[in-house]
């Protein structure tokens, strides 16, 4: 079946960092590719996302890059802040049935920001 | 603005107790969701509602139900609980049909069997 794999954590940076999360997954077909986010206490919350190979999803400086060839998702940030430390999850779209999707999740990355 | 709505925030059970999770949404959405999440495992799909009036397996279904009492609400039920399925439980929903349309999630509930 359709998995996703993500770099082991925690991963600790300084304020101001560059920030790199990979993942890559397996699939049969062309998934659509997300990234979630949880901060402390809450639910996760989309990220980013790409359809289609070679898409690029960006939002609150956070970019990654839909790479058919690599089979992979990595989620990056070019300066990283004390509010980025939160855990994020690479998921797939498995499948869709009656309009209901099925995402797979990776199994998160816990990120810390020290100021 | 509430989105998903999960009652309760935490519970303690011992084993063989049954429970349910309560979730509404407020957002009109079709589809509903219910995940676990354990540590280093990401968030597994139990069950799933693509529309009021029907529901499915997800991944790991045994030792669960659920009912989608209607387009808002969507509980999870525990019949007899065992340590195993102590985890945190998420709810959540999504709109519009297409794979690409993101699911909203709720602040969990986190469950302890002893």
């Amino acid at each position: 079946g359709n998995s996703v794999t993500q770099m082991e954590g925690p991963v600790t940076l300084s304020e101001e960092a560059f920030l790199t999360i990979n993942c890559t997954y397996t699939a049969t077909g062309y998934p659509s590719l997300f990234w979630y986010v949880q901060y402390p206490g809450e639910g996760l919350q989309l990220l980013l996302k790409a359809t289609k190979a070679d898409d690029k999803g960006s939002n609150k400086g956070f970019e990654a890059t839909y790479r058919k060839e690599t089979t992979s998702f990595h989620l990056e940030k070019g300066s990283v802040q004390v509010s980025d430390s939160a855990v994020y999850f690479c998921a797939l779209s498995d499948s869709v049935i009656q309009g209901a999707q099925k995402l797979v999740f990776g199994q998160g990355t816990r990120l810390t920001i020290n100021p | 603005n509430a989105g998903v709505t999960q009652t309760p925030k935490f519970q303690v059970l011992k084993t063989g107790q049954s429970m349910t999770l309560q979730c509404a949404q407020d957002m009109n959405h079709n589809s509903m969701y219910w995940y676990r999440q354990d540590p280093g495992m990401g968030l597994r799909l139990i069950y799933y509602s693509a529309s009021e009036g029907t529901t499915d397996k997800g991944e790991v279904p045994n030792g669960y139900n659920v009912s989608r009492l209607n387009k808002r609400e969507f509980s999870l039920r525990l019949e007899s609980a065992a340590p195993s399925q102590t985890s945190v439980y998420f709810c959540a929903s999504s709109g519009r049909q297409g794979n690409n349309q993101p699911q909203h999630f709720g602040d969990g509930t986190r469950l302890s069997i002893l």
